[in-house]
């Protein structure tokens, strides 16, 4: 696609919920990332993949976070039990390859949970 | 641990000034460093940095990096309102991931 898309673009979840959030990056970039963003604090960085591989998860801040990418392609960022510490804008990312930092950034999806 | 320091956290001018945007870092593996403006949600690229003492220049805005003093500034020259937004510098190390300040916001006053 013409840039990173993300969906959905806002959510309202209750604590205790399951919520999975998507990623399509731009067609073509073989590295994405996953960032979170709570209101007023900077960006996190939490999963990167190069194709389909995670070389660094070092940024999951727990096990009811996960995440996954098929076909080289989307990717799904999966929060179990959500908890409120979990509300912020999570920002998807991709770059043309290994090597290439030029990173481009989706819109987000806001994730609020109550 | 990777720590990115920026300066001010705050900053407000008015329209016509210019400013310039601090970004102190202690990377490992550190290979360039990015800024982006972030207005809303999402952030939107500036420049890359890669070499010491090369200024990138875009319009208003340049940018410079000091590789031995772990250092770059982002100048904007006769500030405009739309250049009200954070802006994020992210050093990049070897492995790929990005470290984020917590930005500068700029607010620019007409």
């Amino acid at each position: 696609g013409a840039g990173v898309s993300q969906s959905p673009s806002n959510k309202v979840t209750e604590k205790g919920k399951d919520v999975e959030l998507r990623c399509d990056p731009i067609s073509g970039h073989t590295a994405l990332y996953w960032y979170r963003q709570r209101l007023g604090q900077g960006l996190e960085f939490l999963i990167y993949f190069q194709g389909n591989s995670a070389p660094d998860k070092s940024g999951l801040p727990s096990d009811r976070f996960s995440a996954e990418r098929t076909g080289e392609s989307v990717s799904t960022l999966t929060i179990q039990r959500t908890q409120q510490e979990d509300s912020a804008v999570y920002l998807c990312a991709s770059s043309l390859a290994a090597g290439s930092y030029t990173i481009y950034f989706g819109e987000g999806s806001w994730l609020t949970v109550v | 641990e990777d720590k990115v320091v920026q300066s001010p956290l705050s900053l407000v001018v008015h329209e016509g000034d210019t400013v310039t945007l601090n970004c102190s870092y202690e990377v490992t593996n550190f290979r360039s460093l990015l800024w982006y403006k972030q207005e809303k949600k999402a952030p939107t690229f500036l420049f890359m940095l890669t070499s010491s003492g090369i200024e990138k220049k875009s319009g208003r805005l340049s940018s410079i990096l000091d590789k031995k003093e772990l250092f770059s500034i982002l100048n904007i020259t006769a500030t405009q309102t739309g250049d009200s937004a954070v802006y994020l510098c992210a050093p990049v190390r070897g492995n790929e991931k990005l470290t984020f300040g917590t930005g500068t916001r700029l607010t620019i006053i007409p």
